[in-house]
């Protein structure tokens, strides 16, 4: 199966910094990849959808500035959380779909752990 | 709008028992349905995938079907095992390619 690689998978920071996080599609190129946040015991929340070469289309409530996702090849986007703050903790899921053949599929990546101090 | 809900919120049952996830949707107009794991604190695991044409998927203990009319998909789970614990999660892919998530079931299996 099609593979999605995080890094970093876990993060502390202290609150003002800027922390980038990468996903990556290892063994297919992703023309659309998402950006999913979920709180301790909560299902995942859509935050973000992106096609690369194209700005990001966010889902309402989400800051564009404080979330700022980068997808600038087909196996690469980039989310980079500006000046957190510890409301921002979190565990942040990317996934990715292909451009052909399980389209209607999307393949997630291990996630992210953001901690915050 | 689509909504997916999940029942129970929560289960727990003795190792060996044979068990049954519920999820249903309220718009029919789906690409698929997926069923995923996911153990606390680490990523999702995906199960089984059912597309909208099929009825059932089936993965060693594993049976998911789906019917897409009633808007209900089931997961069961044979002959339960403590390393079966997790969270299960439903999702619906939509008519614009995204996944709406259903709240999850946390299950337990007790040795």
């Amino acid at each position: 199966g099609a593979v999605v690689s995080q890094h970093p998978s876990r993060v502390i920071c202290k609150s003002g910094t800027s922390v980038k996080i990468e996903c990556r599609s290892l063994d297919f190129q992703a023309t659309t990849m998402f950006w999913y946040r979920q709180f301790p015991k909560q299902s995942l929340m859509l935050m973000a959808t992106s096609n690369e070469g194209s700005k990001a289309t966010y889902e309402q409530g989400v800051e564009k500035d404080k979330f700022l996702i980068n997808h600038a090849s087909l196996t690469l986007s980039t989310l980079t959380v500006t000046s957190a703050h510890p409301e921002d903790s979190s565990f942040y899921i990317c996934s990715a779909r292909g451009a052909s053949g399980g389209y209607n599929e999307q393949f997630f990546g291990p996630g992210t752990r953001l901690t915050v101090l | 709008k689509q909504e997916v809900t999940q029942i129970p919120a929560a289960l727990s049952v003795p190792e060996g028992e044979n068990l049954v996830l519920n999820c249903s949707f309220t718009d029919s107009a789906i690409y698929n349905l997926q069923w995923f794991r996911q153990d606390p604190g680490k990523g999702l695991t995906s199960l089984l995938l059912i597309q909208s044409s099929q009825r059932e998927q089936t993965s060693g203990r594993l049976n998911a079907s789906l019917d897409k009319s009633s808007g209900r998909s089931t997961l069961y789970i044979a002959a339960s095992q403590p390393g079966d614990s997790a969270t299960y999660l439903c999702a619906v892919t939509n008519s614009n390619y995204q996944l709406i998530w259903g709240a999850g079931t946390k299950l337990i299996i007790k040795p």
